[in-house]
């Protein structure tokens, strides 16, 4: 079955530190991967993703994420947290089963950055 | 662009009631998708479209119906409103092709009493 873990419900950092938000995936075939940011009451926002090519992947908002095929993981990082980086954030993955683009999301992490 | 719209932001509905969730997007994007957000489950698929006239189901269909009778709209119908139906509505719409990444709407938050 295609899945993706999420492994922390939340991730604390200090304003101008590194963030690393984990997620595992299992998927056949090829991964296609995504990265959604939800501030709240707000609707999911697109962070980036990965298809093909490099396994370092940048997106929005300075965040970047690293495909790791042999640990099958793409953890969300960025170098240097802002308090409003705080938001919940959400691993997804193309479900390679179908041919219509569905998504399987992880439960989310949320993160929180303190000044 | 407006995107991704939704509407109402919110609404109250008692037991059993019924109501429509409205969901338009300006992008002329063929895939349009309908989700449940509870907390610390992330999202659960409700319905899919691949297209006007084409729909099916997703993970969690029971007590929904949808239709796609546009390119722009994909309402959701909620027959005889269950408490369980208490959640966060997220329409979601995508081009065709291969890029895949899906653009959501501002979402609906409904509560069944």
């Amino acid at each position: 079955a295609q899945s993706v873990a999420q492994p922390e419900d939340q991730v604390n950092v200090a304003e101008g530190n590194p963030l690393t938000v984990k997620c595992t995936y299992s998927v056949s075939g090829n991964p296609y991967l995504f990265w959604y940011v939800q501030y709240p009451n707000r609707g999911l926002q697109f962070l980036l993703k990965y298809i093909t090519g490099d396994n370092l992947v940048k997106g929005s908002y300075g965040f970047e994420a690293e495909f790791n095929k042999s640990q099958t993981s793409f953890h969300l990082k960025k170098p240097s947290a802002l308090v409003s980086d705080s938001a919940l954030y959400f691993c997804a993955v193309r479900d390679g089963a179908s041919n219509t683009g569905k998504l399987i999301f992880g439960q989310g992490t949320t993160l929180q950055v303190k000044p | 662009n407006a995107g991704v719209t939704q509407t109402p932001k919110f609404r109250i509905l008692k037991i059993g009631q019924s109501m429509t969730l409205q969901c338009t997007q300006d992008m002329n994007h063929n895939y349009m998708y309908w989700y449940r957000q509870d907390p610390g489950m992330g999202l659960k698929l409700i319905y899919y479209s691949v297209g006007a006239g084409i729909t099916d189901k997703g993970e969690v269909p029971n007590g929904y119906n949808v239709s796609r009778s546009t390119t722009e709209d994909f309402p959701l119908r909620l027959e005889l409103a269950a408490p369980s139906q208490t959640s966060v509505y997220f329409c979601a719409s995508r081009t065709s092709g291969q890029s895949y990444e899906q653009y959501f709407g501002p979402g609906t938050r409904l509560t069944v009493t």
